[in-house]
């Protein structure tokens, strides 16, 4: 059972355009979000990330829209780029009850092509 | 930032030798550390949560007797994969959970393995 599930598994957006992509949950526990930005052969680099007690978090380019009855969230990159061509996940996790989040969960990925 | 590192970046092994992988938080003390393995296109799936000074806990599905997982340090935790097989080539990512944070956790650049 996939617990966090991604759409669409690839984007192609137009240079200067908005890339959305979306997750959806199904564990309530779930209270981090996270989203990474992979490139081919390197590690996740963490992007942005929100708690369920706010609906919208913007970190420069990037939106985090969360949605809590619905249990989904989405990434929103503003005025795309070419260099923004990655591969993109979600993820989520829970506090543990060692007073630290347990492990992440994440979604397949998103391939997003930004066209020049 | 939080800098995690890996070592080595890439492995090749013959069936049935181990290999150890060596992740490294490079600028902060990091008490739980995630073990990670992603194949070719796919998501990242949590293997294990390594705990300094105590038994790393596995995901279910993950053979512990074949991925041991030692924390001997509060910047230091190592995978070991035993007796590879063919089967065990994948990426491994190791990732550290930012102690100020208590969520965040910061994604080595990985380790390919491949077992021929």
């Amino acid at each position: 059972q996939q617990q966090v599930k991604q759409s669409p598994q690839s984007l192609i957006v137009q240079k200067g355009g908005i890339s959305i992509i979306n997750c959806a949950y199904e564990n309530t526990a779930f209270d981090y979000f996270p989203w990474y930005q992979q490139f081919p052969g390197k590690g996740p680099a963490l992007l942005i990330a929100i708690r369920p007690d706010v609906s919208e978090k913007k970190e420069g380019r990037f939106t985090i829209s969360f949605n809590k009855s619905a249990k989904q969230f989405s990434l929103h990159i503003m005025d795309s780029q070419p260099g923004d061509s990655a591969t993109y996940f979600c993820a989520a996790s829970i506090m543990g009850s060692g007073g630290g989040a347990d492990g992440l969960t994440f979604g397949k990925g998103t391939h997003l092509i930004i066209q020049p | 930032g939080a800098v995690v590192s890996q070592h080595p970046s890439w492995v090749i092994c013959k069936s049935g030798t181990s290999v150890k992988i060596e992740c490294r938080s490079l600028d902060f003390q990091a008490t739980t550390m995630f073990w990670y393995r992603q194949f070719p296109k796919q998501s990242l799936m949590l293997m294990a949560t390594s705990n300094e000074g105590s038994k790393a806990t596995y995901e279910q599905g993950v053979e512990k007797d074949k991925f041991l997982i030692n924390h001997a340090s509060l910047t230091l935790s190592t995978l070991t994969v035993t007796s590879a097989h063919p089967e065990d080539s994948s990426f491994y990512i190791c990732s550290a959970r930012d102690p100020r944070s208590a969520y965040e956790q910061y994604f080595g650049p990985g380790t390919r393995l491949t077992v021929t």
